[in-house]
């Protein structure tokens, strides 16, 4: 079955420490993002990634990183610089046709992070 | 001011009601518009697409845009239990590779039995 698969599905870390959620894809897509859902805020951007090693920050990357070394996985790290860092975090995919098209993004299932 | 604004409800509403679920914008410059409906502890799923003023319609699902007033819409007739998740409005300035999207808060929607 092709799709969006996130793992773990819940995770907790401590105050201080740095946590990896995976995100893989088998649907062939080129681009790659990752948002944060919080309550009341709808979904934000952390970062997207067009192409293999290369990414973008999105709007609210400060305490976050990714890495781009395969075209089906694109892993965020929370950092220890982050904040308010509970939250529900998704992984998402899109073909790329021009930029004059709209091109659907498909959601994995999100990562519940909890900090203790 | 958000750029994009949604009722977060919830919203209550028997089986078999009509259902209307809106959301506002600031940027005239967005051109793409989604619908997106998430169940809980779920990643969102796309319902509905538009990208011109004017109406969509899919099955029991109409999504309605309405650019001079900055104000979209999804309509869902015959609502089912099945139904209830929330919506999330979603929009865009660009395609292809830049396709970054804003997305409203989301409206809580429980149809009763």
């Amino acid at each position: 079955d092709g799709g969006i698969t996130q793992s773990p599905k819940y995770l907790f870390r401590k105050e201080g420490q740095n946590v990896t959620l995976s995100c893989e894809q088998n649907l062939n897509h080129d681009a790659m993002y990752w948002y944060r859902q919080d309550p009341g805020q709808g979904l934000r951007l952390i970062y997207y990634s067009q192409i293999v090693n290369d990414f973008q920050k999105g709007d609210i990357a400060e305490g976050y990183s990714v890495s781009r070394e395969k075209k089906e996985s694109f892993p965020l790290t929370v950092t220890s610089a982050q904040k308010n860092p509970t939250a529900f975090y998704l992984c998402a995919s899109s073909i790329v046709i021009g930029r004059a098209s709209y091109n659907e993004q498909f959601f994995g299932p999100g990562t519940r992070l909890t900090v203790l | 001011q958000k750029e994009v604004e949604q009722d977060p409800g919830p919203l209550s509403v028997p089986e078999g009601a009509i259902v209307s679920l809106n959301c506002t914008y600031s940027n005239s410059a967005f051109q793409y518009f989604m619908w997106y409906r998430q169940y809980s502890r779920k990643g969102p799923e796309l319902l509905m697409y538009t990208y011109s003023s004017g109406n969509k319609e899919d099955g029991r699902f109409t999504a309605q845009v309405d650019k001079s007033s900055k104000y979209i819409s999804l309509f869902i007739r015959d609502s089912q239990p099945s139904d209830s998740a929330t919506y999330l409005c979603a929009m865009s300035m660009y395609g292809g590779a830049t396709n970054k999207l804003i997305f409203g808060t989301g409206t809580l929607l429980a149809v009763q039995p």
